[in-house]
């Protein structure tokens, strides 16, 4: 069974900061893939990054980047030089080989303080 | 141009009442998705269609039933709604490629539905 899990309900950092917002998986699936998607106070799902399981060099995406542990089923989201407009949701999500689904981690709940 | 559009955006009905939310994406893929989120904001899958063929339907109770007339579209239907349905309803699509990145999921901009 897939099983995704993010253990911080909730996050804050100061505004310019860095801040790791944690992810861990598990599947029995030799393919998969990882995703992370924001979730502001609007309401839409938006997506900013992607790791393949067999990508050998870290994802980056603007100040996005995804610290990929394989061996210990870690996908950790870095966000470097938070903004205001980074406060939302942050889901990590996984996608499996053996068909078209995503199971989705419980959601991190991240304020950015002026 | 919407992706996935997803109509109503609110819904506030009574319970008992039967209720449906559509859902259709211009994108051409061929795998969507209904999820439910909850007040707790955790996703949760319901039904999953590739090809307007039915491939994943967790444990939903079965006053919920998804319709899918053609590739494009998926449709929610609720029957004698209660009042935990209430809760954020998104349709997805996503396009199965092999190609990992661009396998990812788009999503509507959800259905607010407030059973009373």
């Amino acid at each position: 069974a897939q099983k995704i899990t993010q253990t911080q309900p909730g996050m804050f950092v100061q505004e310019k900061e860095a801040v790791t917002l944690d992810c861990t998986y598990d599947t029995s699936d030799p393919s998969y893939g990882l995703f992370w998607y924001k979730q502001p106070s609007s309401g839409e799902m938006i997506f900013l990054i992607y790791q393949g399981s067999y990508d050998q060099q870290n994802a980056t995406e603007g100040r996005y980047s995804l610290n990929f542990q394989k061996a210990r089923k870690s996908a950790n989201l870095v966000i470097s030089a938070s903004q205001l407009g980074d406060s939302a949701m942050y889901f990590c999500a996984m996608s499996a080989n053996t068909g078209n689904q995503f199971y989705f981690g419980t959601g991190t709940s991240l304020t950015v303080i002026p | 141009d919407t992706a996935v559009s997803q109509t109503p955006k609110y819904l506030v009905t009574q319970m008992g009442n039967d209720k449906s939310i559509k859902c259709e994406q211009n994108l051409g893929h061929d795998t969507m998705y209904w999820y439910k989120q909850d007040s707790k904001k955790f996703l949760k899958i319901m039904f999953s269609y590739n090809n307007k063929e039915l491939i994943i339907n967790e444990t939903v109770p079965n006053r919920f039933s998804p319709k899918s007339p053609d590739k494009a579209h998926l449709n929610l239907h609720i029957n004698s709604l209660e009042l935990g349905d209430s809760a954020v309803y998104f349709c997805a699509s996503s396009l199965w490629t092999g190609r990992g990145k661009d396998e990812k999921l788009f999503f509507g901009s959800g259905t607010q539905l407030s059973v009373l």
